[in-house]
């Protein structure tokens, strides 16, 4: 089955303590994403990849930082979470192929830091 | 730059009535639009996507969306609202360029018996 996995799906840490969010797919896309949800104001872009070792930073990249080593993983670090990280996040990957072009989202992860 | 606009952060409708919900869009190039609900607690589904092929999208569950580029709008419909469509909606649009999706800050459908 195609799809976008992420872990954990939830995570409670406190303030500065280093946390990595996995993301993986199986479905060979190039390129992926990392986007966090708050209430009020939808999905925010905070990085990206469009390839292994090519990443650029999205719409709210303060805080964040990714690596890509390998096709399949997209890892999201926070090496020193604040509370206004307080999230749910989701990865995705992107197919764009013709009329399959779509982005295949990972089920979330709820992050909050006390 | 590209950007959402969906009218209304609450609709509320009844069982058995129509669901319209709005979405409005900017972009300088030929957009790519979609539809994504999120059940409580869940991810993001994809309802039915626009990618410049037939402009009358139908989707699952019943949804449909027009794409209309002379009113840069892409709203939402179903004819008859079921309990279970009660969800948040998100429009976003990208520009096919795969470097970013643009959402919408959501509407939340409540449907009441």
């Amino acid at each position: 089955e195609a799809q976008v996995t992420q872990n954990p799906r939830y995570l409670i840490t406190v303030t500065g303590k280093k946390l990595t969010v996995t993301c993986s797919q199986n479905m060979n896309h190039e390129y992926m994403s990392w986007y966090r949800q708050d209430p009020g104001l939808g999905l925010r872009q905070i990085y990206y990849s469009m390839n292994v070792e090519v990443t650029d930073k999205g719409d709210v990249p303060e805080g964040y930082k990714v690596s890509r080593k390998e096709k399949r993983n997209f890892p999201l670090i926070l090496e020193s979470p604040s509370p206004n990280q307080t999230s749910l996040y989701f990865c995705a990957s992107t197919s764009h192929s013709g009329t399959n072009y779509g982005y295949t989202f990972g089920s979330g992860t709820r992050l909050t830091v006390v | 730059a590209q950007s959402v606009t969906q009218l209304g952060s609450h609709v509320s409708v009844s069982e058995g009535a129509l669901v319209l919900l709005r979405c409005n869009y900017s972009s300088s190039v030929p957009p790519y639009l979609f539809w994504y609900v999120q059940y409580p607690n869940q991810g993001l589904q994809l309802l039915l996507k626009y990618t410049s092929a037939a402009t009358l999208v139908k989707g699952i569950n019943g949804f449909e969306a027009e794409f209309k580029k002379s009113e840069t709008s892409f709203h939402l419909t179903k004819p008859s609202a079921h309990m279970s469509d009660a969800a948040e909606y998100f429009c976003a649009v990208s520009s096919g360029s795969f470097q970013k999706l643009v959402f919408g800050t959501g509407t939340r459908l409540l449907v009441s018996p």
